[in-house]
């Protein structure tokens, strides 16, 4: 069956440390999707890749770094840089232009500082 | 930006009863789409209604769009303690640009 595999789902980062969350699929869609979702809060848009090789920053990109390398990877490093960033990050994938389906989303990844 | 306002946050509700939740948004849109999550888990689509499209239907579910008021609703209906979860709307500008979530409504349905 094809779907969005995200890992770790629950991941640890000491003070100072860069961390990165894989997000790989296999229903061979073309865009991919990092969102960041607080409690209470809905997702913001970190980065969005349409593309191999290329990447836009979302809303929240700062601290943040992507790539994309392959057509079904899509990971993301959390930097030091980000002061805050204790949340749930879902990775999401999509067809372009987008269908009736709309985006598949991965199980998401629970960071916390500690 | 979050361009989509769901009301209200939260809704309790009796099982067999049904559940009704509000999108508002900002700026014009080609799609609007409505999706759930179970606690701790990713969002799951549930239901995809276009510009020019007025209501969709899907088993339980019925959405209606309202561009001139920038709104829409979602409306559950005969709901079960299964369907407790939270509900987001996701605006689509263009149909190639990423979604924008709204803040998303709790829904707990007892049984």
């Amino acid at each position: 069956d094809g779907g969005i595999t995200q890992s770790p789902k629950y991941l640890f980062r000491k003070e100072g440390q860069n961390v990165t969350l894989s997000c790989e699929q296999n229903l061979n869609h073309d865009a991919m999707y990092w969102y960041r979702q607080d409690p209470g809060q809905g997702l913001r848009l970190i980065y969005y890749s349409q593309i191999v090789n290329d990447f836009q920053k979302g809303d929240i990109a700062e601290g943040y770094s992507v790539s994309r390398e392959k057509k079904e990877s899509f990971p993301l490093t959390v930097t030091s840089a980000q002061k805050n960033p204790t949340a749930f990050y879902l990775c999401a994938s999509s067809t372009i232009p987008q269908g009736r389906k709309g985006y598949t989303f991965g199980s998401g990844t629970r960071l916390t500082v500690v | 930006s979050q361009q989509g306002e769901e009301d209200p946050q939260a809704l309790s509700i009796q099982e067999g009863e049904n559940a009704t939740m509000n999108c508002s948004y900002k700026t014009s849109i080609n799609n609007l789409q409505w999706y759930r999550q179970n606690s701790g888990r990713g969002l799951v689509h549930l239901i995809l209604i276009r510009s020019n499209e007025r209501e969709k239907h899907s088993g339980r579910l019925r959405v209606t769009l309202d561009t001139s008021k920038k709104s829409s609703s979602l409306l559950i209906t005969a709901s079960r303690a299964a369907d407790t979860a939270s509900y987001f709307c996701a605006t689509d500008p263009s149909g190639n640009t990423p979604l924008v979530f709204g803040k998303g409504t709790r829904l707990s349905v007892i049984a």
